[in-house]
Protein backbone atom coordinates (compact mmCIF):
# COMPACT_ATOMS: atom_id res chain seq x y z
CA UNK A 1 0.00 0.00 0.00
CA UNK A 2 1.76 3.52 -1.00
CA UNK A 3 -0.38 5.38 1.61
CA UNK A 4 -2.04 8.65 1.10
CA UNK A 5 -0.12 10.62 -1.93
CA UNK A 6 0.32 14.26 -2.21
CA UNK A 7 1.96 16.31 -4.95
CA UNK A 8 4.08 18.53 -5.07
CA UNK A 9 6.04 17.94 -2.07
CA UNK A 10 7.36 21.25 -2.18
CA UNK A 11 5.93 24.36 -4.26
CA UNK A 12 7.28 27.72 -3.93
CA UNK A 13 4.88 30.54 -5.82
CA UNK A 14 4.79 34.55 -6.42
CA UNK A 15 2.02 35.86 -4.51
CA UNK A 16 -1.43 36.66 -6.71
CA UNK A 17 -0.18 33.29 -8.33
CA UNK A 18 -2.72 29.99 -8.33
CA UNK A 19 -1.54 26.93 -6.52
CA UNK A 20 -3.34 23.47 -6.93
CA UNK A 21 -2.23 20.65 -4.70
CA UNK A 22 -3.41 17.25 -4.89
CA UNK A 23 -3.91 14.27 -2.86
CA UNK A 24 -4.16 10.46 -3.76
CA UNK A 25 -6.76 8.56 -0.53
CA UNK A 26 -5.81 4.91 0.19
CA UNK A 27 -8.25 3.23 -1.69
CA UNK A 28 -11.00 1.62 -0.48
CA UNK A 29 -11.20 4.83 2.15
CA UNK A 30 -14.11 6.64 2.08
CA UNK A 31 -13.34 10.10 3.88
CA UNK A 32 -10.71 12.48 3.49
CA UNK A 33 -9.61 15.56 5.15
CA UNK A 34 -7.31 18.64 4.00
CA UNK A 35 -5.08 20.28 6.99
CA UNK A 36 -3.24 23.22 7.69
CA UNK A 37 0.08 23.17 9.80
CA UNK A 38 1.95 26.07 10.36
CA UNK A 39 3.89 27.14 14.26
CA UNK A 40 1.23 30.03 14.50
CA UNK A 41 -1.95 28.16 14.17
CA UNK A 42 -1.07 24.61 14.65
CA UNK A 43 -3.19 21.83 12.62
CA UNK A 44 -6.38 23.30 11.39
CA UNK A 45 -8.74 21.43 9.47
CA UNK A 46 -10.31 23.28 6.35
CA UNK A 47 -12.16 20.73 4.94
CA UNK A 48 -13.58 16.97 4.65
CA UNK A 49 -15.17 14.83 2.25
CA UNK A 50 -17.49 11.87 2.99
CA UNK A 51 -18.11 9.37 0.25
CA UNK A 52 -16.43 12.34 -2.16
CA UNK A 53 -18.95 15.02 -0.70
CA UNK A 54 -17.99 18.06 1.27
CA UNK A 55 -19.08 17.68 4.77
CA UNK A 56 -17.81 20.80 6.09
CA UNK A 57 -15.40 23.48 4.75
CA UNK A 58 -16.32 25.82 8.00
CA UNK A 59 -12.05 25.81 7.93
CA UNK A 60 -11.63 27.10 5.13
CA UNK A 61 -9.92 30.80 5.07
CA UNK A 62 -12.05 32.48 2.78
CA UNK A 63 -12.97 32.13 -0.67
CA UNK A 64 -9.86 32.27 -2.35
CA UNK A 65 -9.93 28.52 -0.98
CA UNK A 66 -11.45 26.04 -2.64
CA UNK A 67 -11.94 22.01 -2.72
CA UNK A 68 -12.51 19.38 -4.45
CA UNK A 69 -13.20 15.65 -4.86
CA UNK A 70 -14.39 14.23 -8.58
CA UNK A 71 -14.02 10.22 -7.79
CA UNK A 72 -12.83 8.26 -4.65
CA UNK A 73 -9.24 8.27 -5.78
CA UNK A 74 -8.43 12.57 -6.17
CA UNK A 75 -8.78 15.51 -4.81
CA UNK A 76 -7.79 19.10 -5.30
CA UNK A 77 -7.26 22.17 -2.89
CA UNK A 78 -6.93 25.35 -4.68
CA UNK A 79 -5.85 28.77 -3.86
CA UNK A 80 -6.46 31.75 -5.99
CA UNK A 81 -4.86 33.86 -5.43
CA UNK A 82 -2.24 32.63 -3.20
CA UNK A 83 -0.96 35.24 -0.71
CA UNK A 84 2.10 34.93 1.46
CA UNK A 85 0.23 34.06 5.03
CA UNK A 86 -1.06 31.05 3.19
CA UNK A 87 2.59 29.67 3.41
CA UNK A 88 2.23 26.52 5.38
CA UNK A 89 2.80 22.71 5.40
CA UNK A 90 -1.01 21.54 3.64
CA UNK A 91 -2.04 17.70 4.58
CA UNK A 92 -4.35 15.20 3.40
CA UNK A 93 -5.33 12.75 5.25
CA UNK A 94 -8.30 9.69 4.31
CA UNK A 95 -10.26 7.10 6.86
CA UNK A 96 -12.58 4.27 6.97
CA UNK A 97 -16.03 5.45 8.28
CA UNK A 98 -18.51 2.38 8.24
CA UNK A 99 -21.93 3.03 9.88
CA UNK A 100 -20.82 3.50 13.87
CA UNK A 101 -17.26 2.35 13.22
CA UNK A 102 -14.42 4.54 13.01
CA UNK A 103 -10.66 4.25 12.18
CA UNK A 104 -7.52 6.51 12.10
CA UNK A 105 -6.65 8.38 9.97
CA UNK A 106 -3.42 7.99 7.49
CA UNK A 107 -1.72 11.39 6.29
CA UNK A 108 0.03 12.08 3.92
CA UNK A 109 3.61 13.51 3.72
CA UNK A 110 2.07 17.13 3.00
CA UNK A 111 2.91 19.73 0.94
CA UNK A 112 5.27 22.63 1.61
CA UNK A 113 3.73 25.90 -0.01
CA UNK A 114 5.66 28.93 0.07
CA UNK A 115 4.48 31.95 -1.21
CA UNK A 116 6.84 34.86 -1.52
CA UNK B 1 -13.88 23.37 22.00
CA UNK B 2 -13.75 19.68 20.10
CA UNK B 3 -9.69 19.49 20.31
CA UNK B 4 -7.82 17.86 22.95
CA UNK B 5 -5.31 19.59 25.01
CA UNK B 6 -1.66 17.69 25.52
CA UNK B 7 -0.03 18.58 29.04
CA UNK B 8 2.41 18.93 28.92
CA UNK B 9 3.55 20.97 26.34
CA UNK B 10 7.36 19.54 26.02
CA UNK B 11 8.67 16.75 27.71
CA UNK B 12 12.30 15.93 27.85
CA UNK B 13 13.83 12.87 29.29
CA UNK B 14 16.63 9.75 29.56
CA UNK B 15 16.67 7.45 26.56
CA UNK B 16 15.29 4.61 28.42
CA UNK B 17 12.91 6.10 30.66
CA UNK B 18 9.17 6.08 30.58
CA UNK B 19 7.33 9.25 29.07
CA UNK B 20 3.94 10.13 30.02
CA UNK B 21 1.53 12.48 27.97
CA UNK B 22 -1.89 13.59 29.14
CA UNK B 23 -4.79 14.81 27.23
CA UNK B 24 -7.91 16.72 28.79
CA UNK B 25 -11.44 17.04 26.27
CA UNK B 26 -13.90 18.90 27.89
CA UNK B 27 -17.04 16.83 25.97
CA UNK B 28 -18.50 13.58 25.59
CA UNK B 29 -16.28 11.38 23.16
CA UNK B 30 -17.19 8.45 20.85
CA UNK B 31 -13.12 7.31 20.96
CA UNK B 32 -9.99 9.02 21.25
CA UNK B 33 -6.78 8.79 18.78
CA UNK B 34 -3.10 9.60 19.77
CA UNK B 35 -0.83 10.58 16.57
CA UNK B 36 2.77 11.08 16.68
CA UNK B 37 4.59 13.15 14.29
CA UNK B 38 8.55 13.53 13.44
CA UNK B 39 9.60 16.92 12.32
CA UNK B 40 8.85 17.37 8.85
CA UNK B 41 6.55 14.64 8.87
CA UNK B 42 2.82 14.06 8.47
CA UNK B 43 1.14 11.99 11.16
CA UNK B 44 0.84 9.28 11.79
CA UNK B 45 -1.84 7.43 13.85
CA UNK B 46 -0.69 5.36 17.15
CA UNK B 47 -3.52 3.68 18.75
CA UNK B 48 -7.26 3.97 19.16
CA UNK B 49 -9.58 3.93 22.11
CA UNK B 50 -13.27 3.26 21.96
CA UNK B 51 -15.39 5.29 25.19
CA UNK B 52 -16.10 2.16 26.80
CA UNK B 53 -12.83 1.08 27.45
CA UNK B 54 -10.24 2.06 29.99
CA UNK B 55 -7.21 0.64 28.71
CA UNK B 56 -5.16 -0.47 25.73
CA UNK B 57 -1.28 -1.61 24.99
CA UNK B 58 0.20 -1.36 21.77
CA UNK B 59 3.98 -2.41 21.76
CA UNK B 60 5.39 -0.22 24.18
CA UNK B 61 2.54 2.16 24.45
CA UNK B 62 0.18 2.12 26.87
CA UNK B 63 -2.61 4.12 26.63
CA UNK B 64 -5.30 4.91 29.24
CA UNK B 65 -9.11 7.00 29.17
CA UNK B 66 -11.15 8.06 31.63
CA UNK B 67 -14.15 9.65 30.68
CA UNK B 68 -15.41 10.41 33.74
CA UNK B 69 -12.64 12.80 33.86
CA UNK B 70 -12.68 13.38 30.39
CA UNK B 71 -8.96 12.50 30.15
CA UNK B 72 -6.58 10.42 28.50
CA UNK B 73 -2.78 9.19 28.74
CA UNK B 74 -0.20 8.02 26.81
CA UNK B 75 2.60 6.21 28.37
CA UNK B 76 5.62 5.06 26.50
CA UNK B 77 7.81 2.88 28.06
CA UNK B 78 12.00 1.92 27.64
CA UNK B 79 12.17 5.23 25.18
CA UNK B 80 14.23 5.40 22.77
CA UNK B 81 16.10 8.00 20.37
CA UNK B 82 13.23 7.43 18.06
CA UNK B 83 10.68 8.05 20.05
CA UNK B 84 11.47 11.91 19.12
CA UNK B 85 8.79 13.28 18.26
CA UNK B 86 5.28 15.66 18.91
CA UNK B 87 2.22 13.87 20.10
CA UNK B 88 -1.25 14.63 19.43
CA UNK B 89 -4.57 13.41 21.21
CA UNK B 90 -7.66 13.97 19.04
CA UNK B 91 -11.31 13.04 20.49
CA UNK B 92 -13.61 12.27 18.38
CA UNK B 93 -16.74 13.94 20.01
CA UNK B 94 -19.58 11.96 19.57
CA UNK B 95 -22.06 12.85 16.44
CA UNK B 96 -18.50 14.38 14.89
CA UNK B 97 -16.95 12.72 11.87
CA UNK B 98 -13.54 15.01 12.04
CA UNK B 99 -10.80 15.36 14.26
CA UNK B 100 -10.01 18.53 16.09
CA UNK B 101 -5.89 18.23 17.08
CA UNK B 102 -4.55 20.45 19.63
CA UNK B 103 -1.04 22.17 20.10
CA UNK B 104 0.71 18.14 20.99
CA UNK B 105 3.32 17.36 23.42
CA UNK B 106 6.89 17.95 21.91
CA UNK B 107 8.40 14.86 23.54
CA UNK B 108 12.63 14.51 23.43
CA UNK B 109 14.77 11.60 23.93
CA UNK B 110 18.61 12.66 25.33
CA UNK B 111 20.87 9.96 24.48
Amino acid sequence: DAGVIQSPRHEVTEMGQEVTLRCKPISGHNSLFWYRQTMMRGLELLIYFNNNVPIDDSGMPEDRFSAKMPNASFSTLKIQPSEPRDSAVYFCASSIRRDRNYYGYTFGSGTRLTVV
Amino acid sequence: SQQGEEDPQALSIQEGENATMNCSYKTSINNLQWYRQNSGRGLVHLILIRSNEREKHSGRLRVTLDTSKKSSSLLITASRAADTASYFCAPLIQGAQKLVFGQGTRLTINP
